[in-house]
């Protein structure tokens, strides 16, 4: 059982398109992120939500809107793509928000826009 | 905020070796300090952690030593493999991780 599931693995789309990508932990962590690792490896941080709040949102453009139905869930959708949007984003999840535990990632999306 | 300081970007040592790896960070308040090793098109998996309480901990041929009065971390691989080759991120925070930029460990056999 994969325990940061994510879909699609490969996103390949044109300039302009909006997209999504989805997220699911089934390991009960309480809080889920969003991160984006660029060409360069480095891995910076977009999102964080914690029981379905919204509790980090770093400087990312607009057109990127996170949703969080439940806790075991957060999709990221992506509008009016760029080519400065390719990148592999990468899910997380970890047990609380009060203290310091390690991360589970997701497998990555590549998301390539041309 | 929290900033993570790692060096070096790239080390390269010949199997069998030692690698160390070296991270420092500006918030004292920081109490966890996980390392991750990610392999080429797969994910980050941590593969040791130290908390604030701790100056060092060790497993099989990784071990992490922290000195919480200079605001560094270090990771050392004994004896290293050619499996032992990724891509290492070391991280800080409180509980909200910081990364470092990452270090390229290549091991020559």
């Amino acid at each position: 059982d994969t325990a940061v599931s994510q879909t699609p693995k490969y996103l390949v789309t044109q300039m302009g398109n909006d997209k999504s990508i989805k997220c699911e932990q089934n390991l009960g962590h309480d809080t889920m992120y969003w991160y984006k690792q660029d060409s360069k490896k480095f891995l910076k941080i977009m999102f964080s939500y914690n029981n379905k709040e919204l509790i980090i949102n770093e400087t990312v453009p607009n057109r990127f809107s996170p949703k969080s139905p439940d806790k075991a869930h957060l999709n990221l959708h992506i509008n009016s793509l760029e080519l400065g949007d390719s990148a592999v984003y990468f899910c997380a999840s970890s047990q609380g928000d009060t203290y310091g535990y390690g991360y589970t990632f997701g497998s990555g999306t590549r998301l390539t826009v041309v | 905020g929290e900033n993570v300081e790692q060096h070096p970007s790239t080390l390269s040592v010949q199997e069998g070796d030692s690698a160390v790896i070296k991270c420092t960070y500006s918030d004292s308040a920081s109490n966890y300090f996980p390392w991750y090793k990610q392999e080429l098109g797969k994910r980050p998996q941590l593969i040791i952690d130290i908390r604030s309480n701790v100056g060092e901990k060790k497993d099989q041929r990784i071990a992490v030593t922290l000195n919480k009065t200079a605001k560094h971390f270090s990771l050392h691989i004994t004896e290293t493999q050619p499996e032992d080759s990724a891509v290492y991120f070391c991280a800080a925070g409180r509980p909200r991780l910081v990364f470092g930029a990452g270090t390229i460990l290549r091991v020559k056999s």
